[in-house]
């Protein structure tokens, strides 16, 4: 158990659906990463927030948002959703200046 | 842009052989490197990590040592087990800059045959 949780485990919804991700990170953790992993990208990192501060963005699509609140749980809201959305999303931590991150056991989102 | 290039999989091998998995990396400049490991139906742990040239991180008998003039964290593992089935994933971050994200290789199934 890394310390990380992620809900829901499982998410199924419809093309052009919203749908709200939400993580928290390790006890002590101010970073929180967002990755996507699916079966034609691999793992791409999405957003990563410092402290309730946007730090990083990578492929993230402007239909994806996120944010951090102050007791430093993290959301990532997906909109209008497509079919090729479709994948596991993973949330991450880590201690603040560190490298190492820990990873939640991710929600897989499926949508028909 | 940084990227990391892993062997392609699967690879199948029977207990107690040999692994090798390898792994490069392209950096502009002195990354970390890690490998992390995916069993069925669960998320990412970390396995092991190495910070600088010619560090070797080792776990649970896998091991890989960060070769820079080479550009290289290949895994190595002497005796494998039926329960090292996974999905084995290179990975790097940039150490000193703005974010630590990592950018990962596309992962390599690894099947141990009893």
């Amino acid at each position: 158990d890394s310390g990380v949780t992620q809900t829901p485990k499982h998410l199924i919804t419809a093309t052009g659906q919203r749908v709200t991700l939400r993580c928290s990170p390790r006890s002590g953790d101010l970073s929180v990463y967002w990755y996507q992993q699916s079966l034609d990208q691999g793992l791409q990192f999405l957003i990563q927030y410092y402290n309730g501060e946007e730090r990083a963005k990578g492929n993230i699509l402007e239909r994806f948002s996120a944010q951090q609140f102050p007791d430093l749980h993290s959301e990532l809201n997906l909109s209008s959703l497509e079919l090729g959305d479709s994948a596991l999303y993973f949330c991450a931590s880590s201690v603040t200046g560190g490298s190492e991150q820990f990873f939640g056991p991710g929600t897989r989102l499926t949508v028909l | 842009g940084d990227s990391v290039t892993q062997m392609e999989g699967p690879v199948t091998l029977s207990e107690e052989a040999f692994l090798t998995i390898n792994c490069t990396y392209t950096a502009t400049g002195y990354p970390s490197l890690f490998w992390y490991v995916q069993y069925p139906g669960e998320g990412l742990q970390l396995l092991l990590k190495a910070t600088k040239a010619d560090d070797k991180g080792s776990n649970k008998g896998f091991e890989a040592t960060y070769r820079k003039e080479t550009t290289s964290f290949h895994l190595e593992k002497g005796s494998v087990q039926v329960s090292d089935s996974a999905v084995y994933f290179c990975a790097l971050s940039e150490n000193g800059g703005a974010t630590n994200k990592l950018i990962f290789g596309t992962g390599t199934l690894l099947a141990v045959q009893p």
